[in-house]
């Protein structure tokens, strides 16, 4: 029972570089989102889908872009990595806008750092 | 985008002491209440979820009451072990397919 997988697990990027990050989940969930951890900042929307092949800005989205062309898979990506994207990135998945008490499953975290 | 606030942002406590912190959130299109831990290195797991005015949720020695109206939850914990020891946060979830969570209360138990 896998869950939500995220890959990599670590990064090291130079600036300008660009990277994708994978979200894979395995629970036939519709819902999935990309957030950023930083210190005394909380967990950070930014983007979500609501399906397959839909994508949505969060409270974040500058300088990332995001692809959900699979039910299973959401994709982040840095087109031109900078110091300030460096974070701890997080996937999640749910059934919540089906049902609201139901809560997100979240993967282990993909820590990135932009030099 | 919803405000959501949560207080103390920070709390150190020692084994055995109760303690509690708030959530404060808009009260306008609310649908549910959710609570979750955070331990340092590891991803939030899911607490505690309550939709109902005066709900109030228990496991073991946490416990969460809800008050939709005036837009705050809080969250107590009896008796603090060092195995609390976490960054708890809220999300109030309004509409949209999405939780937008409040900056946490980081908790710390010493022994």
């Amino acid at each position: 029972n896998a869950g939500v997988t995220q890959t990599p697990k670590f990064r090291v990027l130079k600036t300008g570089q660009s990277m994708t990050l994978l979200c894979a989940q395995d629970m036939n969930h519709e819902y999935m989102y990309w957030y950023r951890q930083d210190p005394g900042m909380g967990l950070r929307l930014i983007h979500y889908s609501v399906g397959e092949g839909t994508t949505a800005k969060g409270e974040v989205p500058d300088g990332y872009n995001v692809s959900r062309l699979k039910k299973q898979n959401f994709l982040l990506g840095l087109e031109s990595a900078a110091p300030s994207q460096t974070s701890v990135y997080f996937c999640a998945s749910s059934r919540i806008g089906e049902d609201p008490t139901y809560g997100y499953t979240f993967g282990s975290g993909t820590r990135l750092t932009v030099v | 985008i919803l405000n959501v606030e949560q207080s103390p942002q920070s709390l150190h406590v020692q084994e055995g002491d109760s303690t509690n912190f708030t959530c404060s959130f808009p009260s306008s299109n609310f649908y549910a209440l959710h609570w979750y831990r955070w331990e340092t290195a590891k991803s939030p797991e899911a607490l505690f979820v309550m939709t109902l005015n005066g709900d109030e949720k228990k496991k073991g020695r946490i416990s969460a009451t809800l008050n939709t109206k005036e837009g705050y939850s809080y969250l107590y914990i009896k008796g603090s072990q060092p195995e609390d020891s976490a960054t708890y946060l809220c999300a109030p979830y309004n509409q949209g397919g999405k939780l937008i969570f409040g900056q946490g209360t980081e908790l710390s138990v010493k022994p």
